[in-house]
């Protein structure tokens, strides 16, 4: 099987511009989560989907979102993007939304903001 | 919310040698799931190892295994044999069991991570 997938892996924006990054699950994958990782701030969740709705939420502005296609392909979406907003962002893919299947993660995308 | 904490930024271990990464969190729940996972330099997240809270017995997966404290709310890694492939951060995380409005849910809470050398 392939693993999840994520495009662009490399991603260089202005501040104030918006970005739109894609996470593609492993076959068969319904619920996918994202992270932020920074130098400073760690490893953070953003949000996590299944079926098509967001099922939980971190601690984020509202700039950041996301969606869920019925072919469970997630994108985010960040506006107005500001510097801090530099990091690696993570997308996971589970079965489905219980805890006690493990999430795969992609090689995640790596977003500058200049 | 649930905490996770990784208190050595680094860590060094000699190829063959033993080396064990501590990590403590704090939650309310009495049922819930750990994890190891590794960052190599290419930063794909590896799964290392699990272990779920209702179980007694600490997991183990080939060379790396867990020393699971419930009561401490503590939960090591062990690497044995190290081989200069494991060189990597290491996270710990947490994983709750119950999704509600008021927590994480099913959210992994990562630690700040473990940078492991390995020397030859």
């Amino acid at each position: 099987k392939a693993g999840v997938t994520q495009t662009p892996r490399y991603l260089i924006k202005t501040r104030g511009q918006q970005v739109t990054l894609s996470c593609s699950p492993i076959s068969g994958h319904r619920s996918v989560s994202w992270y932020q990782q920074t130098p400073g701030q760690g490893l953070q969740f953003l949000f996590e989907y299944f079926s098509e709705t967001q099922r939980n939420k971190g601690n984020f502005p509202g700039r950041f979102s996301g969606r869920q296609f019925s072919n469970s392909r997630s994108e985010m979406n960040v506006s107005t993007l500001e510097l801090g907003d530099s990091a690696l962002y993570l997308c996971a893919s589970s079965l489905a939304l219980q805890a006690n299947y493990e999430q795969y993660f992609g090689p995640g995308t790596r977003l500058t903001v200049t | 919310a649930q905490t996770v904490t990784q208190s050595q930024p680094e860590m060094s271990v000699q190829e063959a040698e033993t080396v064990t990464l501590s990590c403590t969190y704090d939650t309310s729940e009495s049922d819930y799931y750990l994890f190891w996972y590794k960052q190599p330099p290419s930063r794909q997240m590896i799964l290392v190892i699990r272990q779920e809270a209702y179980k007694q017995q600490n997991a183990t997966e080939n060379r790396f295994s867990v020393n699971f404290q419930k009561a401490a709310k503590s939960f090591s890694l062990k690497i044995s044999d190290s081989q200069l492939g494991d060189a990597a951060m290491y996270f710990c995380a947490y994983r709750g069991t119950i999704l509600s409005n008021s927590n994480s849910g099913y959210a992994l809470n990562f630690g700040k991570g473990t940078s492991l050398l390995v020397t030859p």
